[in-house]
């Protein structure tokens, strides 16, 4: 069965540069959460949307930041302007339910590099 | 102080041994108590859920104490595919409003030597 998908895999941008990850939950799933996960670290929440609202952008680093799941189920996340400091990898995350603490399905995750 | 705080390890450990990873959590209102293993370059896999009444699935045994805030996992006869980085997770969710978060400590790295 199709489980959580993140695309591009890698992603290489120049400092400066806007970026786009993309994120497909797995069908039917209610939430979905973004997470940033630095090297030797673990993952660190971004921001969670139940269905096409955002309840929760905590997480997010700074206004360069922005992620959106218009139609309540892809989701992207953009990073403008990147810095040196974004590169990480970027792990979506998808739950049946939301606001229950059911079990959250991880992606292959996107590995950005900033050069 | 993290909110999540775990032994980052390495744990090198022979094969068959058995072995125990701890963490404490900071914030008492943290709902749900997980382990997940995480294999290098891939992501978070769910290992399994923790119960105060401690629960246990095949060698793995994991325990949680609500008053010490404190989270354990028992790896027994430990195999070389054993070897992975396991992440402490706790979970707050709010469900008048639907809001929640997983927070991850930063990971305990096992290694199982043959």
């Amino acid at each position: 069965g199709a489980g959580v998908s993140q695309s591009p895999r890698y992603k290489v941008a120049k400092r400066g540069q806007d970026v786009a990850l993309r994120c497909d939950p797995i069908s039917g799933h209610v939430s979905l959460f973004w997470y940033q996960q630095a090297l030797g670290q673990g993952p660190e929440f971004l921001t969670y949307f139940q269905n096409e609202a955002q309840l929760d952008k905590s997480g997010l680093p700074s206004d360069r930041f922005f992620a959106e799941r218009p139609e309540g189920s892809v989701s992207t996340l953009k990073i403008q302007r990147t810095q040196q400091e974004d590169s990480a990898v970027y792990l979506c995350a998808s739950s049946l339910a939301g606001g229950t603490g059911s079990e959250q399905y991880f992606g292959p995750g996107t590995r950005l590099t900033v050069t | 102080r993290k909110e999540v705080e775990q032994d980052p390890g390495p744990f090198n450990v022979p094969e068959g041994a058995t072995v125990a990873f701890n963490c404490t959590y900071s914030n008492s209102a943290s709902q749900s108590f997980f382990w997940y293993r995480q294999d290098c370059r891939k992501e978070p896999k769910l290992l399994m859920s923790v119960y105060s009444s401690g629960n246990e699935d095949g060698r793995f045994t994991a325990q949680l104490n609500r008053a010490s805030q404190y989270i354990s996992l028992l790896i027994r006869d430990s195999k070389l595919s054993d070897s992975a980085t396991y992440l402490c997770v706790v979970n707050i969710w709010e469900s008048n409003f639907g809001n929640e978060k997983l927070t991850f400590g930063t990971g305990t790295r096992l290694t199982i030597i043959p």
